[in-house]
């Protein structure tokens, strides 16, 4: 069974770093995109981007100029660093597992989710 | 504002069938994009009904089935139980985003 563990830092204050890792065991690493998704408070889910495990990746344009994610094949963990955080990137953050389904991406396997607050 | 756009709530008697509509345009669902839905308790991460418009991931009840017209797609739920009581997100690809896409979400009330 495929599983996602996802672990980082709670509490950040405005302009820090936010760095989340996501470890995936029981399938494998190859052929899927490696997908953070956020949800804040009481709201909906938005897509912040994917990472193949090539390392190829592709960002929300309107996150694109902080995110950036990274990938470690050798112990099929993917990473997510959003720099310059401020209250509006408060939100539970999800690692999650797409797959393609002809030419349509969607997420069968999802992480426990991350609450991260930022709050000076 | 979301770029799939579903009602905030719908709502149904124990046993009725609801259905909850997502529309798009013509840069996600409108182009051929397939849409999938998911189901989202309180406190919990989302977890996937339907994909590729009406196809159930194993282990997800046959009261649930989707389907896509031009530029929307939908979600039946056929004999609603207290349990079906969630917020129901669905989600596509867009060209113009040229990534994935949810709606805003439509919370279910089962009477």
């Amino acid at each position: 069974q495929v599983q996602l563990q996802q672990w980082g830092a709670g509490l950040l204050k405005p302009s820090e770093t936010l760095s989340l890792t996501c470890e995936v065991s029981g399938g494998s690493f190859i052929g899927y995109y490696w997908t953070w998704v956020r949800q804040p408070p009481g709201k909906g889910l938005e897509w912040i981007g994917e990472i193949l495990r090539s390392g190829g990746t592709n960002y929300n344009p309107s996150l694109k100029s902080r995110v950036t994610m990274s990938v470690d094949t050798s112990s099929n963990k993917f990473s997510l660093r959003l720099t310059s955080v401020t209250a509006a990137d408060t939100a539970v953050y999800y690692c999650a597992r797409g797959q393609v389904d002809i030419v349509t991406e969607y997420f069968q396997y999802w992480g426990q989710g991350t609450l991260v607050t930022v709050s000076s | 504002q979301s770029v799939l756009t579903q009602p905030p709530s719908v709502s149904g008697a124990p046993g009725q069938r609801v259905t909850i509509s997502c529309t798009g345009s013509s840069s996600n669902i409108g182009a051929g994009y397939d849409g999938h839905w998911y189901q989202q308790l309180p406190g919990a991460a989302p977890r996937l009904l339907i994909y590729g418009n009406n196809n159930r991931p194993s282990g997800v009840s046959d009261r649930f089935s989707g389907s896509q017209s031009g530029a929307s797609t939908s979600l039946a739920i056929t004999g609603l139980q207290a349990e079906d009581e969630a917020v129901y997100y669905c989600q596509s690809y867009d060209s113009a985003l040229s990534g994935s896409v949810f709606g805003g979400g439509t919370k279910l009330s089962v009477l």
